[in-house]
Parts: structure tokens; sequence; C-alpha cells
């Protein structure tokens, strides 16, 4: 069974759409990240939450808006897709000292 | 200056080669310290921890150097599968209800060839 999952794989669209991808951890994990990986391969983090509460929210623009259901589901909605957001998008779940990753959604802005 | 910073390589090595990665950390609260394996393509993998008195995993030794405020990986007898980006992590504490960010170095990518 996959630990973290995320779904699209990939996401290929035009400039100004909204596109959601979702992220699912069966790890039993009270915390979960969205990171972004650009171009030059920097890894960043954007948000995290704790049990459905917003923990980190990093200076992202508020285009991008987080969204947890439930402590097993963290999405990760994005308005008015900009070129700029082209990247590698990772979701991640921490346990007592690791972080474990999804595969990453690559997002391709048009 | 970044928070996390490596050398982004590529260190190109022949097989049996050892090979030192470093890395240095701005925040004196920097908590705890990792290193990760990304394959091209994939997502970051826990490859270890770093421990104040230094630890070893079969051919991978990492230290820490508070004082100076760097960490470093050594690989030793490299093999073709070492080849990846190796990235460095740092934990920092961001309140007192033990939440924490972990901020990763941009990566030190290794090429290890026959």
């Amino acid at each position: 069974d996959t630990a973290v999952s995320q779904t699209p794989k990939y996401l290929v669209t035009q400039m100004g759409n909204d596109k959601s991808i979702k992220c699912e951890q069966n790890l039993g994990h009270d915390t979960m990240y969205w990171y972004k990986q650009d171009s030059k391969k920097f890894l960043k983090i954007m948000f995290s939450y704790n049990n459905k509460e917003l923990i980190i929210n990093e200076t992202v623009p508020n285009r991008f808006s987080p969204k947890s259901p439930d402590k097993a589901h963290l999405n990760l909605h994005i308005n008015s897709l900009e070129l700029g957001d082209s990247a590698v998008y990772f979701c991640a779940s921490k346990g007592d000292n690791e972080q474990f990753f999804g595969p990453g959604t690559r997002l391709t802005v048009l | 200056r970044k928070e996390v910073e490596q050398d982004p390589g590529p260190f190109n090595v022949p097989e049996g080669a050892t090979v030192a990665f470093n890395c240095t950390y701005s925040n004196s609260a920097s908590q705890s310290f990792f290193w990760y394996r990304q394959d091209c393509r994939k997502e970051p993998k826990l490859l270890m921890s770093v421990y104040s008195s230094g630890n070893e995993d079969g051919r991978f030794t990492a230290q820490l150097n508070r004082a100076s405020q760097y960490i470093s990986l050594l690989i030793r007898d490299s093999k073709l599968s070492d080849s990846a980006t190796y990235l460095c992590a740092v934990n920092i504490r961001l309140r007192m209800d033990s939440s924490y960010k972990l901020i990763f170095g941009s990566g030190t990518r290794l090429l290890v060839r026959p």
C-alpha cells in the first residue's frame, strides 16, 4: 500500500485556470505538508497542517489554498494559475522523526 | 543568505571512490538534521538522521558540527546506484507546542561512473 499518495501525477493546464491536487496518507500521522520544488530543484515548504489545523503558511500567494477535510487528507487548490506556478508539488506527512513524501505532482502551466 | 546551503555539484566520481558532501545552516535554533536522497523525477526519501556524536549506516557516515553549523555526509566505496541528488535538511522548532518546519538545502548531485 502506498503510504502517501497524490493525484494527479501530471497536470498540464492553461494560465488563468483553477486546479486542485489531492493528497492522502494512510500512516495515521497528524501532520501533513505541501512543498514546491522548482526547476532548480529547490524544495520549499508551503503549508503545514496538524490534525486539520493550519500551522505553517509560508509567504505563498493567496491563490494557493490548502484544505484538510480530515487528518488523512490535505488538498491544494490553486486559483488563476500563472506560468511561475509550474513546478513539482510534493505532499508529505510526518511521523516521529521522518517525513514521508508523496510521489509528486508535476504541474505545467502553458 | 539561504537558511541551508549546499554545493550543487555535480560531483562526478568513479565507482569505489569516497565522496563527501557538506551543508551549512544559519539558524542556531535548529533542532535536528537529516540527509535525504532524491532520485531523478522521484520524491525525496530519508537516507539518515544526523546525530551530534556522528552516526554511520553501512557505507554512509553523517556528522554534525553545531559550533560551525554544518553537517556532512561521507559515502565510501561509491556504487553506481548511489547516483542521485542528496539533500540536507534542518528541522527548526516553531513554537513550544512542538511544531517544526523542515528546511531543505538545494541538493548536491552525485554521478558515479563505471
